[in-house]
């Protein structure tokens, strides 16, 4: 058990819908990354977030968006949802926002978009 | 595009020998490597890093050797054990804390 906890675990919607992933990092973890992993692909980063502030964007689409809380939990809001976003998200957490740290990775939520 | 490349996408091995992962990467502007394993239904697990500024990081039986001149970076596990079936994702960072550069990862298997 890494520390980092999302949910739901699985969400199946329609296209044209709007998600909500939710992620809270390990405890003392000010760092929160998002990463989307489609089929046969490795995992992309998509935002990083640092005690509350947007620190990097990466493949993101805009129709993506995500913040970071106060408690430091984390959502990541999906809209205008179609087929190809089909795919795991995972949250990752880690320690400070320069350092050399590795990231602990929560279980991930899959989304199914019908 | 992608900067880290995983060219093997499995690997098979027995029980007691040496798993040999690779990974190329073309960004030269990276400076941290890590590797993570991943089983079905679970997330990515830290396995081991290493800085740009070593050659060798080991860890148990876990090995990572980095040739920044090739690009390149490899783990070897020793001796390879069936628990270690799992899929091995590379990954690297340009700047500490940021981003990680995924590879798409080796599944391996280590049968008995």
């Amino acid at each position: 058990d890494s520390g980092v906890t999302q949910t739901p675990k699985h969400l199946i919607t329609a296209t044209g819908q709007r998600v909500t992933l939710r992620c809270s990092p390990r405890s003392g973890d000010l760092s929160v990354y998002w990463y989307q992993q489609s089929l046969d692909q490795g995992l992309q980063f998509l935002i990083h977030y640092y005690n509350g502030e947007e620190r990097a964007k990466g493949n993101i689409l805009e129709r993506f968006s995500a913040q970071q809380f106060p408690d430091l939990h984390s959502e990541l809001n999906l809209s205008s949802l179609e087929l190809g976003d089909s795919a795991l998200y995972f949250c990752a957490s880690s320690v400070v926002r320069v350092s050399y740290n590795e990231q602990f990775f929560g279980p991930g939520t899959r989304l199914t978009v019908l | 595009d992608q900067q880290v490349k995983q060219n093997s996408p499995s690997l098979s091995v027995q029980e007691g020998r040496i798993s040999i992962l690779n990974c190329d990467y073309t960004n030269s502007m990276f400076d941290y490597f890590l590797w993570y394993k991943k089983y079905p239904a679970e997330g990515p697990t830290f396995l081991i890093s290493i800085s740009s500024i070593k050659d060798k990081n080991e860890d148990g039986r876990f090995t990572v050797f980095l040739n920044k001149s090739a690009k390149h970076l490899s783990l070897h596990i020793v001796p390879s054990q069936p628990g270690d079936s799992a899929v091995y994702f590379c990954a690297a960072s340009a700047d500490s804390g940021y981003a990680l550069n995924f590879g798409k990862g080796t599944s391996l298997l280590v049968t008995p």
